[in-house]
């Protein structure tokens, strides 16, 4: 049965720090991973997807690693900003599985502070 | 890019009444649709698979006759918790897949804005 763990839980830095959160998964037979951004009492918004074959992907201040091997993920926020405090989830989807279902792991509450 | 939608947003019941949740996929078409369920500072934890024209499929512990799942189209899937009770109050959030991509390793899931279900 997979397991998705997010480490850190919390996560509290100054503005213009660099983020580092981190996702492990028990199963290496995914077809990707994505992390996802949420915001208090809201839906998720996509941020990356990095495909099992892909070692990373980056979108702006946003850069997804991906080591499916050992099971591990990193997201690293650049220049971080008061904005960018929400949650951080990551999900992975299995080959075992053709619908797509996602497996979250906890996420990692980010505060930035001014 | 993509939106999903959710009706209510917001809701409040009494115990022993039935409430349904609507999740609209606007300017796509979804045959699969997910259901999740978040408590406070928790994950999401996958309910059951909406198919288009065929019955959902429940993960493990979800009673399917508590949690009614119609996908009537393509664009359309209902959520209905009957005969709700204060432990059935959560975040309800659903989400679609856009399969124009070619499959489940490629397609991405848009979710909606989510639920928020209080039963008293």
């Amino acid at each position: 049965k997979q397991e998705v763990t997010q480490i850190p839980a919390a996560l509290s830095v100054p503005e213009g720090e660099n983020l580092v959160l981190n996702c492990s998964f028990t199963d290496s037979a995914i077809y990707n991973l994505q992390w996802f951004r949420q915001d208090p009492g809201k839906g998720l918004t996509s941020l990356l997807l990095i495909q099992s074959s892909q070692r990373e992907q980056t979108s702006g201040r946003l850069n997804a690693s991906l080591d499916k091997s050992s099971g591990r993920s990193t997201l690293y926020i650049a220049a971080s900003q008061p904005g960018d405090s929400a949650t951080y989830l990551c999900a992975v989807s299995m080959t075992t599985d053709s619908w797509g279902k996602l497996q979250f792991g906890a996420g990692t509450q980010v505060v930035v502070t001014p | 890019g993509a939106v999903v939608s959710q009706h209510p947003s917001r809701v409040i019941c009494k115990s022993g009444t039935s409430v349904k949740i609507e999740c609209r996929s606007l300017d796509f078409q979804a045959t699969t649709m997910f259901w999740y369920r978040q408590f406070p500072k928790q994950s999401l934890m996958l309910m059951a698979t909406s198919n288009e024209g065929s019955k959902a499929t429940y993960e493990q512990g979800v009673e399917k006759d508590k949690f009614l799942i119609n996908h009537a189209s393509l664009t359309l899937s209902t959520l209905t918790v009957t005969s709700a009770h204060p432990e059935d109050s959560s975040f309800y959030i659903c989400s679609a897949r856009d399969e124009t991509s070619g499959g489940p390793s490629t397609d991405t899931q848009y979710f909606g804005p989510g639920t928020r279900l209080t039963v008293l």
